[in-house]
């Protein structure tokens, strides 16, 4: 157990919908990372927030928009979904923000799109 | 961009054997190499890391090498076991100061008893 929740664990959902999910942080860690995982791109960084605020994007679809609250929870909510979505999502906490750190992933959750 | 290529994709070894896995990658600038190891349907796992400024670190079974000026670093593992079988990733992150990291595409390791 890496002290990073993620809820739900599952997610089935249809074409056009919208979902959140959602990433609490270890204690202590102020940064937040979203990657996504599909068979035919591996790993993919998506978006870094660093103590409630934006830190770095990556090639994050403008369908998809996230947040990380005072509490330091995050939210990654992804819009008019389309099948290509499908995907196992994973947040990350680190303690700072930067390089060296190590980041600590969630269990992950697993969105299909029907 | 920001690039990391890993090889092989795929490897089978006898348990005993050791087993290396190589990744490049394009940003000159990036100073830490994560490597991590995920079970089928697990979260990513840290196994190992390398800083820039470090050519080697071991720890017990596993090493990993970096090669600055190449751009290339390679984990080791010696004296495979079973229970290493899994998908590896490769990492690097860049000049970004952000952490964001940037993996390689992944390598399933499977140790044949």
């Amino acid at each position: 157990d890496s002290g990073v929740t993620q809820t739900p664990k599952h997610l089935i959902t249809a074409t056009g919908q919208r979902v959140t999910l959602r990433c609490s942080p270890r204690s202590g860690d102020l940064s937040v990372y979203w990657y996504q995982q599909s068979l035919d791109q591996g790993l993919q960084f998506l978006i870094q927030y660093y103590n409630g605020e934006e830190r770095a994007k990556g090639n994050i679809l403008e369908r998809f928009s996230a947040q990380q609250f005072p509490d330091l929870h995050s939210e990654l909510n992804l819009s008019s979904l389309e099948l290509g979505d499908s995907a196992l999502y994973f947040c990350a906490s680190a303690r700072r923000g930067n390089s060296y750190n190590e980041q600590f992933f969630g269990p992950g959750t697993r969105l299909t799109v029907l | 961009g920001e690039n990391v290529e890993q090889h092989p994709s795929t490897l089978s070894v006898q348990e005993g054997d050791s087993a290396v896995i190589k990744c490049t990658y394009s940003d000159s600038a990036s100073n830490y190499f994560p490597w991590y190891k995920q079970e089928l349907g697990k979260r990513p796992q840290l196994i190992i890391d390398i800083r820039s400024n470090v050519g080697e670190k071991k720890d017990q079974r596993i090493a990993v090498t970096l090669n600055k000026t190449a751009k290339h670093f390679s984990l080791h593992i010696t004296e495979t076991q079973p229970e290493d079988s899994a998908v590896y990733f490769c990492a690097a992150i860049g000049s970004s100061n952000t952490g964001k990291l940037i993996f390689g595409q992944g390598t399933t390791l499977q140790v044949k008893p």
